[in-house]
């Protein structure tokens, strides 16, 4: 069944450390995006790709980076977390526009 | 500046009841708008999407109705279940640009009691 993935559902990791969340879609989509969401607020866009070897950052500032090296996956990393980057981080692709089922990352 | 606001913030209802839920926009020019359900700990989920020309649309019990003029939208769901209970997202989408810029409400947080 085409669907969008992303591993793992949840993460708990110690300030500093190194992460990488990963987004995977089978339905043959161009456009990927990541998206973080806090409890009563509006999705913001973090990063977006048109394609492969395609990446652009989004309106909120972020310390992550991402990759673009095949069609079907757009993995995200930080390079060390830190309590302000806990939050959840949705996958989605398109069109039209489909999410995952979001990473919900916290930082101790 | 482009924005989506939606009303009420949060909303109880009885199983069974009806009810409204309402999202103003400023974005300019307008593509489309949608709306999403979101359950606890998911993804959004898309319910229905309308352009410009189209002033209602249906899923189900789910019905969808846009103003271009007044640049309002409305979700009324029928006959409430409990399965209904969770986070209502309106989003719309300009034509401004290639990427087909996402405005995102911050969600009407429906809560069905039985």
């Amino acid at each position: 069944e085409a669907d969008i993935y992303q591993t793992p559902r949840y993460l708990v990791i110690g300030t500093g450390k190194k992460i990488t969340l990963e987004c995977s879609q089978t339905m043959g989509h161009d456009k990927m995006y990541w998206y973080q969401q806090d409890p009563g607020m509006e999705l913001h866009l973090i990063h977006y790709s048109y394609g492969v070897n395609s990446t652009e950052k989004g309106d909120l500032s972020s310390e992550s980076t991402v990759s673009r090296i095949r069609t079907e996956h757009f993995p995200l990393t930080l390079e060390s977390a830190r309590p302000s980057h806990t939050s959840q981080y949705l996958c989605a692709s398109s069109p039209p526009l489909h999410f995952g089922n979001g990473t919900r990352l916290t930082v101790t | 500046k482009n924005q989506v606001e939606q009303s009420p913030q949060s909303l109880i209802i009885l199983e069974g009841k009806n009810c409204t839920l309402q999202c103003n926009y400023t974005v300019s020019p307008f593509s489309n708008l949608r709306w999403y359900k979101q359950d606890t700990g998911r993804g959004p989920v898309s319910l229905t999407i309308m352009t410009f020309s189209e002033n209602t649309k249906s899923n189900g019990r789910y019905t969808a109705t846009l103003d271009a003029d007044t640049k309002q939208s409305s979700l009324h769901i029928t006959a409430s279940q409990l399965s209904d209970s969770a986070s209502y997202i309106c989003v719309v989408s300009d034509r401004g640009s290639t990427l087909g810029r996402l405005y995102f409400g911050r969600g009407t947080q429906l809560t069905v009691w039985p």
